[in-house]
């Protein structure tokens, strides 16, 4: 099956800096997003990406699916950023075998 | 519009027991699949039901079954219990034709 990798696995910021999360993928997808898990463990999607460039306001990203990976920018980082960030890709379509990266745990202090 | 809802937030069972979790999909969507997190990992797919019928399993035993109702909704069914399936169970819902999916909170099952 298709392998994701995330890096890094921790990352620790001040509040105010900026980090590039990184999503490596060993196949070609239909599907690529990443999400916000909050220590509640609620999954919030911030982008669904299979290929291009997005933002949304301090955040963005970027899949290059012809190099099979993607990157997720966060700027002037947050408090309310901490939290683990997942990478999920599927090559099939309609959300069949979702597959998920073992995730980057980021904490922000102030 | 709702978003993806799950009953209940928590769950503590014993082994041996069997446990139903439910869900329910965002207003729109037809397709669901269902995730199991242990602490510390990524979210691992289940299996995923579309038109009330299974349409594709992950890597889990038997033990694990569902179903999807006429209104889209859905259950997870876990029976003969075991301690390692404690963890946090994620329900996502999809609109056949779109790829994009979106998660509930999750209910978190202990088993003692």
């Amino acid at each position: 099956g298709i392998q994701v990798e995330q890096s890094p696995p921790d990352l620790i910021l001040q509040e105010g800096a900026n980090s590039t999360l990184r999503c490596n993928f060993s196949d070609s997808v239909n599907n690529l997003q990443w999400f916000h898990q909050n220590p509640w463990g609620q999954l919030i999607n911030l982008f669904y990406i299979p290929s291009g460039t997005k933002q949304n306001g301090r955040l963005s990203a970027t899949t290059v699916a012809t190099e099979r990976y993607s990157l997720l920018y966060i700027s002037s980082s947050q408090t309310t950023d901490s939290g683990v960030y997942f990478c999920a890709v599927e090559r099939d379509n309609y959300g069949q075998n979702f597959v998920f990266g073992p995730g980057t745990r980021l904490s922000v202090l102030p | 519009d709702a978003g993806v809802t799950q009953s209940p937030t928590h769950l503590i069972k014993t082994r041996g027991q069997q446990v139903t979790l439910r869900c329910s999909p965002k207003s729109g969507h037809d397709t669901v699949s269902w995730y199991q997190q242990a602490l510390g990992q990524g979210p691992q797919f289940i299996f995923q039901y579309y038109e009330e019928e299974e349409r594709q399993r992950g890597n889990f035993p038997d033990r694990f079954s569902g179903h999807q109702f006429p209104n889209y909704s859905s259950e997870l069914n876990v029976n003969a219990l075991l301690l390692g399936d404690s963890a946090l169970y994620l329900c996502a819902s999809s609109r056949r034709g779109y790829n994009e999916q979106f998660f509930g909170p999750g209910t978190r099952l202990t088993v003692l």
